[in-house]
């Protein structure tokens, strides 16, 4: 059982690069989210999924722009990556169905990005 | 909008008790969670909150008073693995992390 996995989990480019972060979970959640985390600021919400072809943004959504075609996959890509962007990204997925601790997410390992 | 406080730092002696405290302003509120975070891991589920009152599980323990917009995690007989950091995080529509507590534990 797999659950939620990333990839890379480690990236480093160049500013002005593209750059896509993968994440796949096996569960079939229904919703799936992109954080970032910096110190001092702890996680922050970029996008949200609640379902296949269904995404939102989050608190900071400027630069990065999300798709899902498949429950099971939700890609980050950094259009153009600025050296503000270097942080850990935690993909995350939960089965929310507004009901109680089912709001629980569950993270994947994350990818350490570092943009030059 | 959301604004979740919690303190920074905290050290405490091993088989201690340490109480990290949450407060929260939020839009909305449909529960609290606590993750704990390893220092490059990724954060784990540790308890969740929807109703007043204090909710256990083995050594540790987690408050809510919703009224009062506060909450607090209790860390019993703590362990040099309890050093982490620990994520207060509040449910609206979505989950909204306060900027963590890093707890050092000292042998």
């Amino acid at each position: 059982d797999a659950g939620i996995t990333q990839s890379p989990r480690y990236k480093i480019t160049e500013t002005g690069r593209q750059v896509t972060l993968m994440c796949h979970q096996t569960w079939s959640h229904s919703y799936m989210f992109w954080y970032r985390q910096d110190l001092g600021h702890g996680l922050r919400l970029i996008y949200y999924s609640a379902a296949a072809d269904i995404t939102d943004k989050g608190e900071v959504p400027d630069g990065y722009v999300v798709s899902r075609s498949k429950t099971e996959n939700f890609p980050l890509t950094l259009e153009s990556a600025t050296r503000s962007q270097t942080s850990v990204y935690f993909c995350a997925s939960s089965d929310t169905s507004g009901l109680g601790s089912s709001y629980e997410q569950y993270f994947g390992p994350g990818t350490r990005l570092t943009v030059t | 909008g959301q604004n979740i406080d919690q303190p920074t730092e905290m050290t405490a002696t091993e088989g201690a008790i340490v109480q990290i405290n949450c407060t929260y302003q939020t839009s909305g509120f449909n529960g609290l969670f606590w993750y704990q975070q390893h220092a490059g891991e990724a954060p784990t589920f540790l308890s969740y909150n929807v109703l007043d009152g204090l909710e256990e599980k083995g050594r540790f323990s987690s408050f809510l008073s919703r009224s009062k917009g506060y909450s607090y995690l209790l860390l019993k007989e703590l362990q040099m693995k309890d050093s982490a950091s620990y994520l207060c995080a509040v449910v609206d529509y979505k989950l909204s992390f306060g900027a963590g507590t890093t707890v050092t534990v000292r042998a």
